[in-house]
């Protein structure tokens, strides 16, 4: 079955760090660059960060460049997000998602079941 | 970054009527040299992730039923439903891809009138 499922969300004080998984399985995990989107409570859709299928190319939204780190472990077939420093605006249902192509094409073609963040004091 | 925006912000159709949502940019998605439009369109149902309908405006994702159809090019696009049934009340979202970071309209919800 081809899916993507989520792990690792839950409530963290402001300034602490949390780390997301997302295991895929039924496709070749290696050949599909991987992203990450969030929505916050009642909210719209954010794009967060994308890694190509190599783990070589990174790209991150302003709102998170130099507190994510995104990364993926090939062999594992897992996708991570390295959450540092959080806000209480990073607050949302964090989604994993599979690009259309290896390189990146920047549409989803697979989303996992979303992992819900809360930054709370 | 490319704003994308979203009309009506929700609507109401009977079973069996047309629903038309539109989506606009703030600059134009078209890529000239292979003359596609980077935009798509997702479902979200209440508690469940996005789901792809429509890339390339207006082709279908394998599996999605041809009552939906998308339209549209430059800064200006529709996404239709024929004949709304049951199954389609939802949050329609149109996203450019044309560059980075990838940005998603508002969003708008589908109800049965």
């Amino acid at each position: 079955q081809v899916q993507l499922v989520q792990s690792g969300g839950g409530v963290v004080q402001p300034g602490r760090s949390l780390r997301l998984s997302c295991v895929a399985s039924g496709f070749t995990f290696s050949t599909y660059a991987l992203h990450w989107v969030r929505q916050a409570p009642g909210k719209g859709l954010e794009w967060v960060s994308v890694v190509s299928y190599d783990g070589s190319t990174k790209y991150y939204a302003d709102s998170v460049k130099g507190r994510f780190t995104i990364s993926r472990d090939n062999s594992k077939n897992t996708l991570y997000l390295q959450m540092n420093t959080l806000r209480p605006e990073d607050t949302a249902v964090y989604y994993c998602a599979r690009d259309r192509i290896h390189s990146g094409s920047y549409y989803f073609d697979l989303w996992g079941q979303g992992t819900l963040v809360t930054v709370s004091s | 970054d490319i704003v994308m925006t979203q009309s009506p912000d929700s609507l109401a159709v009977s079973l069996g009527e047309r629903a038309t949502i539109n989506c606009k940019s703030s600059q134009s998605v078209l890529f000239s040299s292979n003359n596609k439009n980077y935009l798509a369109w997702y479902q979200q149902k209440p508690g469940q992730p996005p789901k792809l309908l429509i890339y390339w405006t207006s082709t279908r994702e394998s599996g999605v039923p041809d009552r939906f159809s998308g339209s549209g090019s430059g800064t200006e696009f529709t996404l239709t439903i024929s004949s709304l049934q049951a199954e389609d009340v939802a949050v329609y979202y149109c996203q450019q891809y044309y560059s980075r970071p990838p940005t998603f309209g508002p969003g708008t919800k589908v109800d049965i009138k």
